[in-house]
């Protein structure tokens, strides 16, 4: 079975810090994507990378950057955190081949206080 | 980009058939249409997808039209488990995997 791992299921942080959400897949997936999750808006992606060092911006970038030095590993950074930046954030990971199903995280619910 | 339009929230009785609509109507030929759905505090789970014949599998079935403007997914007999948000998502890019997810419809099923 593919497992999608992320760091922490809950985190809180402080305005203004540095946050690094880690996420890890163990299926030698190409694609890796992390999007944030707000009620009534449905899953929105930030970024995704399609091979290692590779990245493209999602839909809404702003505030956030990531990272991927290693295939099995994506990595979203929040440079300077703000409380608009509380959400629910879910990584995701896609084989390319076959269903090219999406397999989520179980996400990790940040606060920014 | 095909964007996908879903009803809000929907209620099923236990045991029944539960049809969740979804409307893509600027559907490009080679986009396939992807349902997931999301159990409160998960991660989304793939649940089937097509691209314009109708496909079946384990857990539910979908309907695509012939125009592939809309399509429905079915849960023969919805169970109370069933409860979650789904997702109708059109699959965008060539060459990349960029889905856009909307907002789903809420299911609730009702014993």
């Amino acid at each position: 079975d593919v497992k999608v791992t992320q760091s922490s299921r809950y985190l809180v942080k402080r305005t203004g810090e540095k946050v690094f959400l880690e996420c890890v897949q163990d299926m030698d997936h190409e694609n890796m994507f992390w999007y944030r999750q707000d009620p009534g808006l449905g899953l929105r992606l930030i970024y995704f990378s399609y091979d290692v060092k590779m990245k493209e911006k999602g839909d809404i970038p702003e505030g956030y950057s990531v990272s991927r030095e290693k295939k099995e590993r994506f990595s979203l950074i929040l440079e300077s955190a703000s409380t608009n930046q509380t959400s629910m954030y879910l990584c995701a990971s896609i084989s390319g081949i076959g269903k090219n199903e999406q397999f989520f995280g179980p996400g990790t619910r940040l606060t920014v206080l | 980009d095909a964007k996908t339009t879903q009803p809000t929230s929907m209620d099923c009785a236990e045991g029944r058939a539960a049809n969740l609509p979804c409307n893509h109507s600027t559907i490009s030929g080679n986009e396939y249409v992807y349902w997931y759905r999301q159990i409160h505090s998960q991660g989304p789970q793939y649940i089937i997808h097509g691209l314009k014949n109708n496909e079946t599998n384990e857990m539910a079935s979908l309907i695509i039209t012939e125009d592939r403007k809309s399509s429905t997914l079915i849960l023969p007999h919805a169970t109370l488990r069933d409860t979650a948000v789904y997702y109708c998502i059109v699959r965008v890019g060539s060459g990349t995997y960029k889905y856009i997810f909307g907002t789903g419809t809420r299911l609730k099923v009702l014993a």
